[in-house]
C-alpha cells in the first residue's frame, strides 16, 4: 500500500515563474493537507481540502497561492510568480477522515533563484 | 486560533537516559494531540497520539501524558537509542485542523 506520494522531490524555479506541486494521497484517503516548512522551523498549516472542496485555507497567502483536489487525480498546490521567500519544503498529508492521524509525504523542496 | 508552544528546541541526552519534550496549547477545545518524528530529508511520521478523554498512553519506550486543565502535554522516551536522534513535533487539533509546535531536535550522545 503506497504512502503519500509527492512530486517532484526537488523543484527549482526562477523568480516570476510558476511552481506546481503534486500530491497523491494514500489509497482510500479523501482528506488532504498542505504544510510549509522553513529550515529549522516547524510545519505551518496552509490548507485543508476534501475532494473538490476547500475546507480551510486560513494558512494560505491571499495572493499567488492556490490549491485544488479534483475528483480525479492528485491534489495540486500552485504558486504563481514565485519569489525567493517562497523557498521552503512543502509537505502534503492525507487522512481517511475526521479525527484520523495524518500520513505525510516526503515533501517537495522548492528553491527560487 | 490555536497556538502550540514546544520546549526545548534542542535536547541532548546520553544513550540509555530518558528524554522529555513538553508542549502547551492555547485552545481548550482541542481534543487530539499527535506526536511526529522527522528524520533528515523525510516527512514527519506519527509515533504516538492521545485524545482528550485519556490522561496517559504508552507504547513500548514512548509515553505521552496530557493535562487538559493546564493545557500541557508531554512526550517521554525512555532508554534512548541512537536511532531516536531526530526532530520531534507535537501538535494539537480541533475540527481536523492540526497545528504543530516548532519542533525539538533530539541528539542521542554515545
Amino acid at each position: 500500500n503506497a504512502g503519500v506520494m509527492q512530486n517532484p522531490r526537488h523543484l527549482v524555479r526562477r523568480r516570476g515563474q510558476e511552481a506546481r506541486l503534486r500530491c497523491s494521497p494514500m489509497k482510500g484517503h479523501s482528506h488532504v493537507y498542505w504544510y510549509r516548512q522553513l529550515p529549522e522551523e516547524g510545519l505551518k498549516f496552509m490548507v485543508y481540502l476534501q475532494k473538490e472542496n476547500i475546507i480551510d485555507e486560513s494558512g494560505m497567502p491571499k495572493e499567488r497561492f492556490s490549491a485544488e483536489f479534483p475528483k480525479e487525480g492528485p491534489s495540486i498546490l500552485r504558486i504563481q510568480q514565485v519569489v525567493r521567500g517562497d523557498s521552503a519544503a512543502y509537505f502534503c498529508a492525507s487522512s481517511p477522515g475526521q479525527g484520523s492521524p495524518l500520513h505525510f509525504g516526503n515533501g517537495t523542496r522548492l528553491t527560487v533563484t | 486560533g490555536e497556538n502550540v508552544e514546544q520546549h526545548p528546541s534542542t535536547l541532548s541526552v546520553q544513550e540509555g537516559d530518558s528524554a522529555v519534550i513538553k508542549c502547551t496549547y492555547s485552545d481548550s477545545a482541542s481534543n487530539y494531540f499527535p506526536w511526529y518524528k522527522q528524520e533528515l530529508g523525510k516527512g514527519p511520521q506519527l509515533i504516538i497520539d492521545i485524545r482528550s478523554n485519556v490522561g496517559e498512553k504508552k507504547d513500548q519506550r514512548i509515553a505521552v501524558t496530557l493535562n487538559k486543565t493546564a493545557k500541557h502535554f508531554s512526550l517521554h522516551i525512555t532508554e534512548t537509542q541512537p536511532e531516536d536522534s531526530a526532530v520531534y513535533f507535537c501538535a494539537a487539533s480541533k475540527d481536523d485542523k492540526i497545528i504543530f509546535g516548532k519542533g525539538t531536535r533530539l541528539h542521542i550522545l554515545p
